[in-house]
């Protein structure tokens, strides 16, 4: 079974705090890959992120960075900095080695206060 | 560049009518996700297809079907509305998933409001 858990329902932050989304994962496919999507209270899924069960290097990309732990099941999300515009809700995905599907968590809803 | 394409954005339906929602993939993007958002709900997956035949089904009622056509768009089709299947409907698109882990790239969705 598929499963992606996002025990944060809801974070405030103060704009330039950093803020780190919780992510964690279960699944039996040996390779797999997890995805970070945000939404914007204008209702559009923006794709952020994806990354290979197989490789767990951190990614960076400006003050977004991911930090995938195989041993925790963890595929956490930090941003750096906050800015208002970062305010969204962010869902976690899972997506296994077969078929065409994309297994989401409930999501995290970050508000950024100015 | 080009995006999924949905239409409608928005359409509101009575109890008991149809509706169909129309989803324009990327293009040369091969496999194709329908997916159901709930207000403060995570997207629910419905179905898929991958060139053009069902690849999975997820968790889409009997009253809805879905295809993909010959130039992939592809088209959910959903009868005896009930005010519960309020929601945002999502398409996505992707190419060659089949288990790679390519990612889906979202529509703006549809909002569906039956009344």
């Amino acid at each position: 079974a598929q499963k992606v858990t996002q025990a944060q329902t809801e974070i405030s932050v103060v704009e330039k705090e950093d803020v780190t989304l919780d992510c964690v994962y279960e699944t039996r496919d040996t390779t797999y890959y997890l995805f970070w999507y945000k939404q914007p209270p204008s209702g559009e899924l923006v794709f952020l992120i994806r990354r290979n069960s197989f490789d767990e290097q951190n990614e960076i990309s400006g003050r977004y960075s991911w930090n995938f732990q195989k041993s925790t099941s963890s595929f956490n999300f930090t941003i750096t900095a906050s800015q208002v515009v970062d305010s969204a809700v962010y869902f976690c995905a899972l997506s296994g080695n077969t078929g065409n599907q994309f297994y989401f968590g409930t999501g995290t809803s970050l508000t950024v206060i100015p | 560049a080009a995006g999924v394409i949905q239409s409608p954005r928005h359409l509101i339906k009575e109890k008991r009518e149809t509706a169909t929602l129309k989803c324009y993939p990327i293009p040369r993007h091969d496999t194709v996700y329908w997916y159901q958002q709930g207000p403060g709900q995570d997207p629910q997956f419905l179905i898929s297809f991958y060139e053009k035949m069902q690849s999975d089904k997820g968790s889409i009622p009997d009253r809805f079907s879905a295809q993909q056509f010959s130039d992939y768009h592809s088209e959910l089709n959903m009868s005896s509305l009930e005010l519960g299947d309020s929601a945002l409907y999502f398409c996505a698109s992707s190419l060659e998933n089949r288990g790679r882990g390519t990612e889906a790239f979202f529509g703006q969705g549809t909002r569906l409001t039956v009344v």
